[in-house]
């Protein structure tokens, strides 16, 4: 089965940084478009950024833009999320997607708390 | 950005009734509408895409329809395991908005 495993979250203070990565299993990773997509505590889903299948191709939402950087090796079949000047309103579990608007493979998450 | 609408927020309902669940688009999405079920501690589920074609291994109980603006979800007989958190997604414009989920609980 494939399989998409987050790493990288965890507690950092207003304005620090984290990188965030996601391995995929399949050797067809390179064929999808890739996309983060974050929940803060209690709340609903949010498109972050996505990244084309070469890597050519890169958006991202408003409120992280200049902030977060994604990128992809697909050689290594990863998918990475660099956020910089974390905030706190970016507290969230964060989910590595296969795909971006039709996502048909989550990873489980990792949680990103931004708090001093 | 593309605002989805989700209605009702909280739906109740029992075991074996029919859920008929909405999600409206602040402008036309096409047919770009995708479902996604999510429950407690897990990463959401693809249900339906492009907003009538079921994803692999999604019961025939859930079915899907709608262009343009206004799209629905049915659930044609709830079993148990069915309740759950209900998002929808555009991809028509980035950024892929969801909506704001519709909850389906057991009445």
């Amino acid at each position: 089965e494939v399989q998409l495993v987050e790493s990288g979250g965890g507690l950092v203070q207003p304005g620090g940084s984290l990188r965030l990565s996601c391995v995929g299993s399949e050797v067809t990773f390179s064929s999808y478009w890739m996309s983060w997509v974050r929940q803060a505590p209690g709340k609903g889903l949010e498109s972050v950024a996505n990244i084309k299948e070469d890597g050519s191709e890169k958006n991202y939402v408003d409120s992280v833009k200049g902030r977060f950087t994604i990128s992809r090796d697909n050689a290594k079949s990863s998918l990475y999320l660099q956020m910089n000047n974390l905030r706190a309103e970016d507290t969230a579990v964060y989910y590595c997607a296969r795909g971006s608007g039709m996502v048909t493979k989550w990873g489980q998450g990792t949680l990103v708390t931004v708090s001093s | 950005e593309i605002v989805l609408t989700q209605s009702p927020a909280t739906l109740s309902l029992s075991p074996g009734e029919r859920a008929t669940l909405s999600c409206r688009a602040s402008q036309s999405v096409s047919s770009y509408l995708t479902w996604y079920q999510q429950t407690p501690g897990q990463a959401p589920r693809l249900l339906i895409y492009d907003a009538s074609n079921r994803a692999t291994g999604i019961p025939a109980r859930f079915s899907g329809s709608g262009s343009g603006t206004d799209f629905t979800l049915t659930i044609s007989s709830l079993e148990p395991e069915d309740f759950a958190v209900y998002y929808c997604q555009q991809r028509s414009n980035w950024p892929h908005t969801f909506g704001q989920g519709t909850k389906l609980e057991i009445k």
